[in-house]
């Protein structure tokens, strides 16, 4: 079975630090997904990661990928209060995105 | 451009008393659709997918159902809520198989 861990589950920084959130997950997978969710709101897409050594940025976020270690990374690069949402990431099982699995979500909180 | 509808939006329900949530997509066509379900300050637990009209896989065993009536319409059912039934409903779709998951802004049930 597929599962996807992410730490830290509660990440709480100051403005213009830096920080990393990390997804492992247990099985061979084509893709991973970083997704970002507002407090009662829906999820919006950041980032999919298609192949190993993938880095993708956006913004003050730079994701990547090492399909070998089973990790991906979202770096954060001088935290904004803007920033502050819980963070999710997902694997593809395979080839086929109807067996997705996310992690539990990392929930970020910048203050200033 | 493609949108994605969810409603109701908000849905407090009696234990024992039937569900019917609503989702549409616009600007595409024949997506893959799918529901997931949000408990309070967890991760996203897929309950359902559809690749077509009348085709649903179900992901976990429970009292909830899905259907696909029309290719850009997904319903998720039940004939009798649980407590345990109480989250943040999200529909999302994607453009065939290993392609990023759009998600509709969601639907809070409270069973109470």
């Amino acid at each position: 079975e597929l599962k996807v861990e992410q730490n830290p589950l509660f990440l709480s920084m100051q403005e213009g630090k830096n920080y990393t959130i990390y997804c492992n997950y247990s099985t061979t997978s084509d893709r991973l997904y970083w997704y970002r969710q507002d407090p009662g709101k829906s999820l919006e897409s950041l980032f999919v990661l298609l192949s190993n050594g993938a880095v993708k940025q956006e913004g003050r976020l730079m994701a990547s990928l090492d399909t070998k270690a089973r990790l991906s990374t979202l770096h954060i690069t001088a935290a904004v209060h803007d920033l502050s949402a819980t963070y999710f990431c997902a694997v593809e099982r395979g080839s086929n995105n109807n067996d997705m699995r996310f992690g539990a979500g990392t929930r970020l909180t910048v203050k200033p | 451009s493609q949108t994605i509808h969810q409603w109701p939006a908000t849905l407090v329900q009696p234990v024992g008393s039937p569900l019917s949530l609503e989702c549409t997509v616009e600007g595409t066509s024949n997506p893959n659709l799918y529901w997931y379900r949000q408990a309070a300050g967890r991760g996203l637990q897929l309950l359902f997918y559809s690749v077509g009209i009348g085709q649903i896989s179900s992901e976990v065993p429970q009292n909830l159902s899905a259907s696909r009536p029309q290719d850009r319409q997904f319903i998720l059912s039940s004939k009798k809520l649980l407590l345990s039934d109480s989250g943040f409903y999200l529909c999302a779709w994607s453009v065939g198989s290993g392609r990023t998951q759009y998600f509709g802004p969601g639907t809070r049930l409270t069973v109470l």
